[in-house]
């Protein structure tokens, strides 16, 4: 059965600090997804991963996949306010299995 | 915006009663998904229907019952309320027949019980 574990759950920066979120999965899974979810919001696509070693970078965020790990990370670099959100991962075999979210504050 | 359109944005009811939540998915997407998410919490899958027939069933209670139409929009039934089925409902949809594609999700429709 597969599982996907996001640590921390909770995350409190301040500005311009460097951070990781890790995705941890517990099988094989097909490709790995990343969210943003800001308060009462919507969910948005961040990032599809579809093998090992890939990376992908938009802005202030970077994920990259390591399928024989079974690990996924999503860093943030020199944090801005406007990233403040809950960010979830979500892993894929024949369903899509998702993360507890970390919820990201950032401070002025 | 998604292309995945969700009503009501926003529902104020008594428990007891039942509500119908609609999801018109992106054009062109097969699959659609409804999930729950309760005040601070993550998302449970509730059910998954792809071209109309049901594909897979997640933490469903029996009160809740859902459809894909022919024009592939989608219903979620949710009977019998009660206060602890206050929370943000989302439709997502995709294309394929699993969901290994990526979801795109509804603003979702935020469902109060008092």
């Amino acid at each position: 059965e597969l599982k996907v574990e996001q640590n921390p759950l909770f995350l409190s920066m301040q500005e311009g600090k460097n951070y990781t979120i890790y995705c941890n999965y517990s099988t094989t899974s097909d490709r790995l997804y990343w969210y943003r979810q800001d308060p009462g919001k919507s969910l948005e696509s961040l990032f599809v991963l579809l093998s090992n070693g890939a990376v992908k970078q938009e802005g202030r965020l970077m994920a990259s996949l390591d399928t024989k790990a079974r690990l996924s990370t999503l860093h943030i670099t020199a944090a801005v306010h406007d990233l403040s959100a809950t960010y979830f991962c979500a892993a894929s075999n024949y369903q899509l299995i998702w993360g507890a979210g970390t919820k990201l504050i950032i401070k002025p | 915006d998604s292309g995945v359109t969700q009503t009501p944005k926003h529902l104020i009811t008594a428990t007891g009663q039942r509500v119908t939540l609609r999801c018109s998915p992106r054009s062109g997407d097969l699959s659609v998904y409804w999930y729950q998410q309760s005040l601070d919490q993550g998302l449970q899958f509730l059910i998954q229907y792809y071209n109309g027939e049901e594909r897979a069933k997640g933490n469903i209670l029996e009160r809740f019952s859902a459809q894909q139409f022919p024009d592939l929009h989608s219903e979620l039934n949710l009977s019998s309320l009660e206060l602890g089925d206050s929370a943000l409902y989302f439709c997502a949809s995709s294309v394929g027949r699993t969901d290994t594609g990526e979801l795109f999700f509804g603003e979702g429709s935020r469902l109060t019980v008092l």
